[in-house]
């Protein structure tokens, strides 16, 4: 059984510092790698993809891959309040069949105090 | 307005009913997508289709039902083979089935009692 493990927290910030998120994954041949971000009681939204090696950039937000060490993070810097979700991270997986499945970790919930 | 519409939003249901959800999609998608979401757990997959007429089973199908007559429509059954159904639902759609960027629907939260 494929996996993808995170820690479930909560993590607490405060507003302002950055907020560190992390994700193991088991299957060693997996490609692609995402964050989602769910409100509670809504549903997740893609906010962050990462296919190669090392890092990626998106306003306040970072995604960091490491395929050797099977190891995907999301890094918010000037955490807001409005940030405060449960961050899901999602890795792409080859089935017997050939075909690619999404396989989701439970999330982590991240509280940013003001 | 592009999007996914599910539902109900909220359905409650007695034990040994089937319930049906709806999803509908307007943004041409090929894939679509069932997951349920339990409470501090993540998405575990029920159901996907690539195209019309064709889905395949995922992790936890065993008390589900589908169908995909058209690509805009993807409705999830729930039976009473299901032996734990109270949970939240969740229709998705992708541009194929190889892909991990989804577009989620609002949801739909059903009960039973």
């Amino acid at each position: 059984q494929k996996e993808v493990e995170q820690n479930s927290g909560p993590l607490s910030v405060p507003e302002g510092a950055i907020a560190s998120l992390n994700c193991t994954y088991s299957d060693r041949g997996s490609q692609s790698f995402f964050w989602y971000r769910q409100y509670s009681g809504k549903s997740p939204e893609l906010i962050m993809f990462i296919y190669s090696n090392g890092d990626k950039e998106d306003g306040r937000f970072t995604a960091q891959l490491n395929k050797a060490s099977q190891y995907v993070s999301l890094l918010i810097r000037d955490s807001q309040p409005s940030d405060s979700a449960t961050y899901l991270c999602a890795v792409n997986s080859l089935t017997r069949g050939g075909s690619e499945k999404l396989v989701f970790g439970k999330g982590t919930k991240l509280t940013v105090n003001p | 307005d592009g999007g996914i519409t599910q539902s109900p939003k909220y359905l409650f249901r007695k034990e040994g009913q089937n319930v049906t959800l709806s999803c509908e999609q307007n943004l041409n998608h090929d894939a679509m997508y069932w997951y349920r979401q339990d409470p501090g757990q993540g998405l575990r997959l029920i159901y996907y289709s690539q195209i019309v007429n064709d889905f395949q089973k995922g992790d936890i199908a065993e008390g589900y039902s589908v169908s995909r007559e058209k690509k805009e429509s993807f409705p999830l059954t729930v039976t009473s083979a299901q032996k734990n159904p109270t949970a939240f639902y969740l229709c998705a759609t992708g541009t194929s089935v190889n892909t991990g960027e989804l577009f989620f629907g609002e949801g739909s939260r059903l009960t039973v009692l």
